[in-house]
């Protein structure tokens, strides 16, 4: 069946680091793909989203690019601030079903 | 504009007790979501319409759980019997329910359910 698979957190980093969140996914069609961000007491909203193979997708300085020979869409940002404290979700959604298919989220929290 | 809003943000029952939770969707989305998020874990989906009929509805866990959408707007998630591990936080979300690929689902901040 459809899967996603995301780096298992906690994630603990420094301001002005660099991040990557990985993602992998298996699919038995052909998927768009999305990043979502719980802040702390906060619903999940949308960070960013790719449709077609090799697209990328950006929002507030993070960038993900839909990679369909490695099955990946991992999330970056080259220098993290302490409001990106979160947790992020990779999600895909196959076309048709109009069901997205969630990672367990990965909690990422930023020190000053 | 108003986001997707689910009453109430917080209820706690006791095992075998009767519980409906409520989605008010962004006005004028036609497709409506429901998922469930147990702690540590993504949301699952559990239901979907389109209009006011469940267009999929695979991921109902079982015939305790139920959901209606009479006039293709709010909808109401009614689970009989509840049992412990029903806790959760039920969530909603709503698109436009425009054909195209990739269509955005907004989320609702959630029903955060606890049996007791």
């Amino acid at each position: 069946g459809d899967s996603v698979t995301q780096m298992e957190g906690p994630v603990t980093l420094s301001e002005e680091a660099f991040l990557t969140i990985n993602c992998t996914y298996t699919a038995t069609g052909y998927p768009s793909l999305f990043w979502y961000v719980q802040y702390p007491g906060e619903g999940l909203q949308l960070l960013l989203k790719a449709t077609k193979a090799d697209d990328k997708g950006s929002n507030k300085g993070f960038e993900a690019t839909y990679r369909k020979e490695t099955t990946s869409f991992h999330l970056e940002k080259g220098s993290v601030q302490v409001s990106d404290s979160a947790v992020y979700f990779c999600a895909l959604l196959i076309q048709g079903a109009q069901k997205l298919v969630f990672g367990q989220g990965t909690r990422l929290t930023i020190n000053p | 504009g108003a986001g997707v809003s689910q009453t109430p943000s917080n209820k706690v029952t006791e095992k075998g007790k009767y519980v409906e939770l409520r989605c008010d969707p962004i006005s004028g989305h036609t497709a409506l979501y429901w998922y469930r998020q147990s702690l540590g874990q993504g949301p699952e989906f559990l239901i979907y319409f389109q209009g006011t009929g469940a267009a999929d509805d695979s991921g109902l866990p079982n015939d305790r759980f139920f959901a209606v959408r009479p006039e293709g707007s709010v909808s109401t998630l009614k689970i009989q019997r509840t049992e412990r591990g029903d806790s959760a936080v039920y969530l909603c979300a709503s698109s436009s329910g425009q054909p195209g690929r990739g269509e955005t689902q907004y989320f609702g901040p959630g029903t955060r359910l606890l049996v007791l």
